[in-house]
C-alpha cells in the first residue's frame, strides 16, 4: 500500500514563530487531506488539497502531486496551534493513509 | 452540536465485557467510517460501509463487528474486549459525491472520539 512520510517528527516553536511541516507519499494520489489534532484529542479538518495551495488565515497547503509531497505553512504561530498535525492521503478506489503526525508544541 | 456524534465519548470497562461504540450523523454522508488511534501513532481503519448494504473490513479488523442501522448510524462493537484494545476510536464520514461528480476518495470529517479503556 501506499506510503505516508511526515517531517519532522517534533517541533517545537517560540509564540510569533514560522513554520513548515512536510509529507511525503509513495504513489499518485487523489485525495490529500491535513489534520490539526488539538491537546483534548478532536480532529480538525484543515485542508483538502490532492494538488495546488490554499490558504486559511494564518495556515496555507501546498501538494505538488507530481513530486509526491505536500506542504503545510503555519505562520505566526499561536499557542493555539499546538496539537499533532496529520497527512492522508488516499488513491482511486482506496481509503486514506494517515502518516504518524508531526507534534507541534508553540511556547509562549 | 457536533456534526458527527459519538457515544460513549470515555469509557472504561473490563476483559471479556461487549462493548458497543455508537455514531450518528447529520452531514447527509454516504460512506462511515470507525479509525482507532494509539499514543503516538496516526489512524488505523478499522470498518468502512458506503451504504447501508455495504460492510467493508479496514487494515485491523479482527476484533471488532459493525453495524450500518441507518443512512446515519454505524455502530462498532467489541464483542470481548481485550486490553491490547484500549485506544481513542473515531467515527468518519465522507460523501460519495464532490462537486456532483462521483469520488473515489472523498475529504473525511470526524466526530469528537471515544476514548476506550480496557482494563
Amino acid at each position: 500500500g501506499i506510503q505516508v512520510e511526515q517531517s519532522p517528527p517534533d517541533l517545537i516553536l517560540q509564540e510569533g514563530a514560522n513554520s513548515t511541516l512536510r509529507c511525503n507519499f509513495s504513489d499518485s494520489v487523489n485525495n490529500l487531506q491535513w489534520f490539526h489534532q488539538n491537546p483534548w484529542g478532536q480532529l480538525i479538518n484543515l485542508f483538502y488539497i490532492p494538488s495546488g495551495t490554499k490558504q486559511n488565515g494564518r495556515l496555507s497547503a501546498t501538494t505538488v502531486a507530481t513530486e509526491r509531497y505536500s506542504l503545510l505553512y503555519i505562520s505566526s504561530s499561536q499557542t493555539t496551534d499546538s496539537g499533532v498535525y496529520f497527512c492522508a492521503v488516499g488513491t482511486s478506489g482506496s481509503r486514506l493513509t494517515f502518516g504518524e503526525g508531526t507534534q507541534l508544541t508553540v511556547n509562549p | 452540536d457536533a456534526d458527527v456524534t459519538q457515544t460513549p465519548r470515555n469509557r472504561i470497562t473490563k476483559t471479556g465485557k461487549r462493548i458497543m461504540l455508537e455514531c450518528s450523523q447529520t452531514k447527509g454522508h454516504d460512506r462511515m467510517y470507525w479509525y482507532r488511534q494509539d499514543p503516538g501513532l496516526g489512524l488505523r481503519l478499522i470498518y468502512y460501509s458506503f451504504d447501508v448494504k455495504d460492510i467493508n473490513k479496514g487494515e485491523i479488523s479482527d476484533g471488532y463487528s459493525v453495524s450500518r442501522q441507518a443512512q446515519a448510524k454505524f455502530s462498532l462493537s467489541l464483542e470481548s474486549a481485550i486490553p491490547n484494545q484500549t485506544a481513542l476510536y473515531f467515527c468518519a464520514t465522507s460523501d460519495l459525491y464532490r462537486g456532483g461528480v462521483i469520488a473515489n476518495t472523498g475529504e473525511l470529517f470526524f466526530g469528537e472520539g471515544s476514548r476506550l479503556t480496557v482494563l
